[in-house]
């Protein structure tokens, strides 16, 4: 069993660009998470699917970001006309519907110059 | 607010004591808790979670849980220059699917 995938790694983007990044999670796990986390801090809840289902989003989200999971499979997140401040790591985590551990992903990170 | 509290460290300890972490949480309707380790550049990693009170072993980990004071700790023993590492404390939060972590606190076992 692989863990949790998360394409690209690294991604480098001018300000006002828009990026996609995908997240693969651990094939039986139907809830998926999406996490920000700059230095220093500890990852900041985005957004939750429990199957393709978006069930929480949290009120940090500006409307610049979108998440999606269409088939209950893989989630994309896009983050439209990007700004400095979205420079972080962006990270994904699975967990089982029996239980609450979740698991992370390797994370993207992103910079915005 | 919910929050999650943690000592930013750094926690200093020689090889082979024992590294005790601690964490407060606000959220008296918490009832999972979970311990993250992070190296430098890495994801978080789990590596213990709880949700009763009392203790959890785990090899050289203990996870312990104290639900009336709303804290929970991590105790690990015979610490090795490779848990050198920041330690993220998570509670999910109740109520909604989120869970809230702690800014975690960075170990440092010195050889």
């Amino acid at each position: 069993d692989t863990g949790v995938s998360q394409d690209p790694r690294h991604k480098i983007t001018k300000r006002g660009q828009n990026v996609t990044f995908r997240c693969d999670p651990i094939s039986e796990h139907n809830r998926l998470y999406w996490y920000r986390q700059t230095l220093g801090q500890g990852p900041e809840f985005l957004t939750y699917f429990q199957n393709e289902a978006q069930l929480e989003k949290s009120r940090l989200l500006s409307d610049r970001f979108s998440a999606e999971r269409p088939k209950g499979s893989f989630s994309t997140l896009e983050i439209q006309r990007t700004e400095q401040g979205d420079s972080a790591m962006y990270l994904c985590a699975s967990s089982h519907s029996r239980g609450h551990e979740q698991y992370f992903g390797p994370g993207t990170r992103l910079t915005v110059t | 607010q919910k929050e999650v509290e943690q000592n930013s460290g750094p926690l200093s300890v020689p090889e082979g004591a024992i590294a005790s972490l601690n964490c407060t949480y606000s959220d008296r309707g918490s009832q999972s808790f979970f311990w993250y380790r992070q190296y430098s550049g890495k994801s978080p990693e789990l590596i213990m979670f709880i949700y009763s009170n009392g203790d959890k072993e785990d090899g050289r980990f203990t996870a312990q849980l104290n639900k009336a004071s709303q804290y929970v700790s991590l105790l690990i023993r015979d610490s090795q220059p490779s848990d050198s590492a920041t330690y993220l404390c998570a509670v999910k939060a109740s109520g909604t699917y989120k869970y809230i972590f702690g800014t975690g606190t960075r170990l440092k076992v010195l050889a």
